[in-house]
């Protein structure tokens, strides 16, 4: 089975500290994904990435970053978190570039800023 | 340009009585569709999904969806539902638009079921 590891499921941080959120897929995927979820809101994409070391904005990057070293590894950076950060993020991937491919997903990470 | 639209944001339902699940889609091209699963405080899980083949398809756990051109519609169903049922789920749509593929998320229906 496809897993996708997300090695922080619960985080408080303070406004203003750089924030680290990891993810681990095992299956050899191109695509890895960074989605936030809130109520009423849906998945909204953050940002994505087709291989190593390439990455692409989504519908919502501002106050985010991304790093992909390894293929396996997808990591999202919030320089200097904020309040309006506070959110269930999720990671995702997916094999090649079919519009059929399956997109696996972590369990999430719930971020909460005070 | 794709997008999809889930038609209810809450369903409620009684355990054993049909479930019906609305999502209606957007795309420029030949797209695939997904229903996802989400249990609370859980990732999202594939239920069933459409890439061009029968346009019934069937899923996990006694669901299934219909994919309609005609009406651009993907609407998921169950003949009896179950108390495990009770989750948020979500419609997506994804084609090649612009060579990438990036899917589109609905905004998702939480499904009630009472006893």
């Amino acid at each position: 089975d496809v897993k996708v590891t997300q090695s922080s499921r619960y985080l408080v941080k303070r406004t203003g500290e750089k924030v680290f959120l990891e993810c681990v897929q095992d299956m050899d995927h191109e695509n890895m994904f960074w989605y936030r979820q809130d109520p009423g809101l849906g998945l909204r994409l953050i940002y994505f990435s087709y291989d190593v070391k390439m990455k692409e904005k989504g519908d919502i990057p501002e106050g985010y970053s991304v790093s992909r070293e390894k293929k396996e590894r997808f990591s999202l950076i919030l320089e200097s978190a904020s309040t309006n950060q506070t959110s269930m993020y999720l990671c995702a991937s997916s094999w090649g570039q079919g519009s059929g491919n399956t997109i696996y997903f972590g369990e999430g990470s719930w971020l909460t800023v005070v | 340009a794709q997008s999809v639209t889930q038609l209810d944001s809450h369903v409620s339902v009684s355990e054993g009585t049909p479930v019906l699940l609305r999502c209606n889609y957007s795309s420029s091209y030949s797209p695939s569709l997904f229903w996802y699963v989400q249990h609370p405080n859980k990732g999202l899980q594939l239920l069933l999904k459409y890439t061009s083949a029968a346009t019934l398809v069937k899923g996990i756990n006694g669901f299934e969806a219909e994919f309609k051109k005609s009406e651009t519609s993907f609407h998921l169903t169950k003949p009896s539902a179950h108390m495990s049922d009770a989750a948020e789920y979500f419609c997506v749509v994804s084609d090649s638009t612009g060579g990438s593929y990036i899917p589109t998320f609905g905004r998702g229906t939480s499904l009630i079921v009472h006893p």
